[in-house]
């Protein structure tokens, strides 16, 4: 079945880094573009970057542009999210979905379960 | 970046009764090719979000026709026709005219 499994969230210091994947399954991945979103506590959904659906394009929230950078690899069907310079602001839910970038299908109408990263001393 | 906002903030009801969540952008998500841009998602406590509704007003697959979405431009409406049990969680409108893709603030609904 359609599936997105992500992992690498962990408890890490600020000014860290830490790097989270997204393993994608049963569909064909390189039609997709993917997206990571996150859900800090307390607070609503954001956006945080987007990859094309060939790796040509990215584009990121402003809050994180800059320090996390978002790669995929077709071939392993996974998407990451380097995140670096880590701040307490970061700690959040992440999750990955991916977006029928090639079709007429609605964005992000699949997601991943999430992975938590916390920011913390 | 285009703002949603959401309201109300908190919904309560009854099971069997409708419930309206209202969401406004302050720029136009009405596109040349005629779609328009906006969606609504349910993150149910513990899960990730899901997709309810599409360009406006189309409902994703499988979900139940009690929901459906209308507006115009800058303004927008989630309705509920009955409310469910299974409906409790926080509503997202969304929109992808353009990159950032923004959210609203969400629009938590309860059963009384």
């Amino acid at each position: 079945q359609v599936q997105l499994v992500e992992s690498g969230g962990s408890v890490v210091q600020p000014g860290k880094s830490l790097r989270l994947s997204c393993a994608a399954s049963g569909f064909i991945f390189n039609d997709y573009a993917m997206h990571w979103v996150r859900k800090a506590p307390g607070r609503g959904l954001e956006w945080v970057a987007v990859i094309w659906y060939d790796g040509s394009n990215e584009n990121y929230a402003d809050s994180v542009k800059g320090r996390f950078s978002i790669s995929r690899d077709n071939s392993r069907k996974t998407v990451n999210l380097q995140m670096n310079s880590l701040r307490g602001e970061d700690t959040a839910v992440y999750f990955c979905a991916r977006d029928d970038q090639r079709g007429s299908g609605p964005p992000m109408d699949i997601w991943g379960q999430g992975t938590t990263v916390i920011v913390s001393s | 970046d285009i703002v949603m906002t959401q309201s109300p903030l908190f919904l309560s009801v009854t099971p069997g009764q409708p419930a309206s969540i209202s969401c406004k952008s302050n720029q136009s998500l009405l596109y040349s090719d005629g779609k328009t841009y906006l969606y609504w998602y349910l993150q149910k406590p513990g899960q990730p979000p899901q997709l309810l509704m599409y360009e406006l007003s189309t409902r994703f697959s499988g979900v139940p026709n009690r929901f459906s979405g209308s507006g115009s431009g800058t303004d927008f409406t989630l309705k509920i026709s009955r409310v469910e049990a299974e409906d409790v969680g926080v509503y997202y409108c969304m929109q992808s005219i353009q990159l950032p893709l923004t959210f609203g603030g969400g629009t938590k609904v309860e059963i009384k």
